[in-house]
Formats: structure tokens, sequence, C-alpha cells
């Protein structure tokens, strides 16, 4: 059974940086394919894919964030650490992690499980 | 960036009928990558539908996807009562991925 949990601060303050732990069970982050993403919503508004990191390392970025984003994994920890410099309240928002979809046919960059996301404010 | 434009934003129906969510892409999406996915509020959303058409795991057969290229539709029949909820498209087929804005399917 497939698991991941969001943690990190709630409140943080403007130009600060957020750092978010995904700490996850149920796979592993070596396994050919694997790949965990993050993804975020602001209030009443849209998903934002954000960043991507996958079993070999490679990792993807939203280009619109990318200057501002890092996303890490401790496979002996079974974490991916995301980490966004200069917040701004405009990134108020509830931040997914999520579990890339593998199949015996198919890699895709869909989720199939979430966490149950973490909420947060920036403000001063 | 491919943006995906969903319509309509809410749609009304009763339990028991066919809803139609249309998902409209601004470029083709490679390889049909694209999935639908359901959030009720306060919860994180679910994914329904992969590669336009496969159903995820223990997804109602109600749920059916279909679509190619720039145009991509999710089918509910026979609306159950927990099936009002929010839904968004998203694609993978081009970098980077991005979903839609949303489809409210309300009583």
């Amino acid at each position: 059974q497939i698991t991941l949990k969001e943690s990190g601060p709630t409140l943080v303050k403007p130009t600060e940086t957020l750092t978010l732990t995904c700490t996850f069970s149920g796979f592993s982050l070596t396994a050919g394919g694997a790949g965990v993403g993050w993804i975020r919503q602001s209030p009443g508004k849209a998903l934002e894919w954000l960043a991507f990191i996958y079993w070999n390392d490679d990792k993807r970025y939203n280009p619109s964030l990318e200057s501002r984003l890092t996303v890490t994994k401790d496979t002996s920890k079974n974490q991916v650490v995301l980490t966004m410099t200069g917040m701004d309240p405009l990134d108020t928002a509830t931040y997914y992690c999520a579990h890339r979809l593998t199949t015996v046919t198919m890699k895709v960059d869909v989720f199939d499980f979430w966490g149950h996301g973490t909420k947060v404010a920036v403000s001063s | 960036e491919t943006a995906l434009t969903q319509s309509p934003g809410t749609l009304a129906v009763s339990p028991g009928e066919t809803a139609t969510l249309s998902c409209r892409a601004s470029q083709t999406i490679r390889s049909r990558c694209l999935a639908w996915y359901q959030q009720k509020s306060g919860q994180a959303p679910r994914l329904l539908i992969y590669g336009a058409s496969t159903r995820a795991t223990g997804v109602p057969d109600r749920f059916s996807g279909s679509g190619s290229g720039t145009e991509f539709t999710l089918n509910i029949s026979g609306l159950e009562p927990e099936d009002f909820a929010l839904y968004f498209c998203q694609q993978c087929g081009n970098s980077p991925i991005t979903f839609g804005q949303g489809t409210r399917l309300e009583i």
C-alpha cells in the first residue's frame, strides 16, 4: 500500500525559503521508473505542477518556477525534499506530493497516489 | 506550455443522469498522455483515468475517457451522489505538465 505524507511549516514570511518533506512508504525510489512529484493548489484555484524527481535522480521543474525550486531525495529515509526560495504571499497554497504512476506496461507522469497535502501560508 | 481548457466550468445534473466533461488542449498532446482526476472538498485529487481512456485501479466503470490530439472527454454515466465533485484534466505529453482549471459537477 502506497502512502505519502507532506510535512513542513504552516507559515512562512515573505522572502523566506520553504522546505517541505515528503515521507513515503509502499514503494522504492530506487526502482526503475519510480518518481515523486510536487503539485500545489492555491485556495479555490487549479492545480499547478512544481517539480518531479525520478529513480535515476533526474529532476524536472516547472519553467515558471524553476529558478526558485530544488528537489532532492533520500532513498535511505524514503523521503523527498522540496525547497522553494523567495516565498511570496502568492505562494500561499496547499502543497501535495504524489507518486508517479507505474504499471507493467506504462510509466507516465501522472499521479496515482497523493499525500493529504500541507497548507502553507505566506505572511509577515 | 500546453494550456488545458475545461468546459463547462460548472455542470448541473441529477443523480442517474450522464455527465460529459470536456478538456481542450492548446496543442496536440503527445502519446495521448491525458489524465482525469476527481477532487472532493478538503481532499487530495484522485486519479480516475490515464492514457486518455484507461481507468485507474478501483475506478467504477461508469467513468470513461476518450479523445486524442487536442480534444478529450470524460463521461460519467448513471451519476451517483458521491460523483458530485470537482474534476481536473492533466496532460503529461508535453513539457511542462499542466492541469485544466476544473469542472465542478453539482446537483
